[in-house]
């Protein structure tokens, strides 16, 4: 199994909203990512996680919270949002402790603020 | 942290010709440099990578260099089709995470 599973697809979310992104891997990867894209832009980078610690938070703000259940799993729970966070969330994993290895990504969610 | 710059922006081909897409790394610790074709509202996809320890690697009809001493690579596609079209980022890990340029928008007409 060479996939990574991003739930939902697609979400409509309210600015006083509570919702969470959810994302799945079972290769073994042990460093896990949230990217936030842009329309016409590179894939940014917001946090990573490895061996479930968050080792990187590119001053994210507050209202984006991630977290690392196990490491299988890695959520993004969102609150309060603005429109301008409109965007395509991309979860991605790779192997850790190793030589740099690929990184798999969804399929995104594609995240609207009203 | 790493900084990568792409060129140019967009690149219009015809079928056939041979495209090039330059990449300019800042952090001499970068070790992987890979490169992503994302078709319009799917994910990236890797096509080709290469470490630090190769200057030059292919696949059919991709290949990738790598210049470590001046901190570039670029990605050469011969012979384009159609379907090549998308957009192309290029990207440098020092081992942490990846770090993309702005990307490059290739459109190959017929």
């Amino acid at each position: 199994d060479t996939e990574v599973t991003q739930t939902p697809k697609h979400l409509v979310m309210g600015m006083t909203n509570k919702k969470s992104l959810k994302c799945e891997q079972h290769m073994g990867h042990r460093a896990m990512y949230w990217y936030k894209q842009k329309a016409k832009k590179p894939p940014e980078l917001m946090f990573v996680y490895s061996y479930e610690k968050l080792s990187i938070n590119e001053s994210v703000p507050s209202r984006f919270s991630p977290e690392c259940p196990n490491s299988s799993l890695l959520n993004l729970h969102l609150h309060a949002l603005q429109p301008e966070d409109s965007a395509l969330y991309l979860c991605a994993s790779s192997q850790e402790g190793q030589e740099n290895t690929e990184a798999f990504f969804g399929q995104g969610t594609r995240l609207t603020v009203v | 942290g790493e900084n990568v710059e792409q060129h140019p922006s967009t690149l219009s081909v015809q079928e056939g010709d041979s495209a090039v897409i330059k990449c300019t790394y800042s952090d001499s610790a970068s070790n992987y440099f890979p490169w992503y074709k994302q078709e319009l509202g799917k994910r990236p996809q890797l096509i080709i990578d290469i470490r630090s320890n190769v200057g030059e690697k292919k696949d059919q009809r991709i290949a990738v260099t790598l210049n470590k001493t001046a901190k570039h690579f670029s990605l050469h596609i011969t012979e384009t089709q159609p379907e090549d079209s998308a957009v192309y980022f290029c990207a440098a890990s020092t081992g942490t995470a990846l770090i993309f340029g702005k990307g490059t928008t290739l459109s190959v007409s017929s």
